[in-house]
């Protein structure tokens, strides 16, 4: 069965510096990997999805995620914070068949200034 | 906007009694998928749909059931409501059933069991 992990359930990082959000999956064939963002009181939006064209890929709102099958992650990066970003970010991972996520735990990003 | 619709926004009710929870997914999307959000389970998948037909199912109590009509918007019904049934309900729609299509979310339905 195919699954992520997500490493750090709160993450806080100063205004300007790096968002670093861990994300490593299992999958016995190769993934479907997106990542989300839940503001509060509100539904999941799509911040990026890697579907093997290109390992780098560009998301919204300046984030942007690498898939490295070797080490089987897809870390969430942003090279400088906004108090905007502050939200829950969740990793999934898609089936080829039928396509049903299977989501991570989240990770709640506090931005202080 | 995802353009995904639910309907209610909030629903208060008491244990043993019996909700739905409506959704309408984006234009031209044929495939509607149910989540759950609790504090203690995380994000769940429930049940997916495409095109009328249940095509998935995950962690769905048999108290609960779903089914998408021909104008292909879904319903979920929640039958002798447990405290524990108290969570955020998402539904999701994509174009269809291929890995690699990104799914739009609705706003959710916030259900409170008394």
């Amino acid at each position: 069965a195919q699954s992520v992990t997500q490493l750090g359930s709160h993450v806080s990082v100063s205004e300007g510096a790096l968002v670093l959000l861990r994300c490593n999956y299992s999958s016995s064939v190769p993934p479907y990997l997106f990542w989300y963002v839940q503001y509060p009181n509100q539904g999941l939006q799509l911040l990026l999805k890697y579907t093997s064209a290109a390992t780098l890929v560009k998301g919204i709102n300046g984030f942007e995620a690498e898939f490295k099958k070797s080490e089987t992650s897809f870390h969430l990066t942003k090279p400088s914070a906004h108090m905007s970003d502050a939200a829950e970010y969740f990793c999934a991972v898609g089936t080829g068949g039928g396509n049903k996520l299977t989501f991570g735990t989240g990770t709640q990003l506090k931005v202080e200034l | 906007d995802s353009g995904v619709t639910q309907t209610p926004k909030h629903l208060i009710t008491a244990t043993g009694q019996r909700v739905t929870l409506r959704c309408s997914p984006r234009s031209g999307d044929l495939s509607v998928y149910w989540y759950q959000q609790s504090l203690d389970q995380g994000l769940q998948f429930l049940i997916q749909y495409y095109n009328g037909e249940e095509r998935a199912k995950g962690n769905i109590l048999e108290r609960f059931s779903a089914q998408q009509f021909p104008d292909l918007h879904s319903e979920l019904n929640l039958s002798s409501l447990e405290l524990g049934d108290s969570a955020l309900y998402f539904c999701a729609s994509s174009p269809g059933l291929l890995g690699s299509y990104e799914q739009y979310f609705g706003p959710g339905t916030r259900l409170t069991v008394t």
